[in-house]
């Protein structure tokens, strides 16, 4: 099946500085990415969707100053979380939808967890 | 707007018994997929089952099987015989095709402890 991957797994990084998030089809092409958050015991959340060739549409209360995607290649989506703070700790999940398949097909990163100090 | 409710919470059981995993939704769309997930402590979601709104069939997979039905808005998953391994986080989400580009909405989802 179709793998997406993600990177770093993990993250530890100290209040203040940037963090890149790297999302990656590794044998498909996706136009569409899509980033979750997940907080400890909770859902995953949408926070924005990731259109290659364009701007990213954001969820409502999603800062897009603070959570900057790029999606610049077919197989490439990256999240930077910009000056990052205590309570941005969480699980960072990515999908990426085949669209080849007509189906509607998700597949699902193995997820980041960024801890900020 | 797409909605998941996942209305059990937690759910504990002893090994080798049956469990049945609840999920409703709610959509506009007539072509949607539904889709159940499972989340080990490890964190990574591990894709289950996909089905989309034109498939009423119910599917059986080894321990696992699912029942759908439109008439009720649900999609239910149960184990059979269940195994400690299966202990883990399961979410239900759905993805309209047509509207929403395509991105899921998850369910709260449910914690399955399978006690030895």
């Amino acid at each position: 099946g179709a793998v997406v991957s993600q990177h770093p797994s993990r993250v530890i990084c100290k209040s203040g500085t940037s963090v890149k998030i790297e999302c990656r089809s590794l044998d498909f092409q996706a136009t569409t990415m899509f980033w979750y958050r997940q907080f400890p015991k909770q859902s995953l959340m949408l926070m924005a969707t990731s259109n290659e060739g364009s701007k990213a549409t954001y969820e409502q209360g999603v800062e897009k100053d603070k959570f900057l995607i790029n999606h610049a290649s077919l197989t490439l989506s990256t999240l930077t979380v910009t000056s990052a703070h205590p309570e941005d700790s969480s699980f960072y999940i990515c999908s990426a939808r085949d669209h080849g398949t007509g189906r509607g097909e998700q597949y699902f990163g193995p997820g980041t967890r960024l801890t900020v100090t | 707007a797409q909605k998941v409710t996942q209305a059990q919470t937690e759910i504990s059981v002893v090994e080798k018994e049956d469990v049945t995993l609840d999920c409703v939704y709610e959509t506009r769309d007539t072509t949607y997929y539904l889709f159940w997930y499972k989340q080990p402590p490890s964190g990574e979601l591990v894709f289950l089952i996909r089905r989309n709104s034109f498939d009423e069939q119910n599917e059986i997979s080894g321990r696992y099987s699912w029942n759908f039905q439109k008439s009720t808005s649900s999609f239910n998953f149960t184990i059979t015989a269940s195994q400690v391994v299966d202990s883990a986080v399961y979410f239900c989400a759905l993805s309209e095709h047509n509207t929403n580009a395509g991105k899921s909405t998850f369910g709260d989802g449910t914690t399955l402890t399978v006690k030895p």
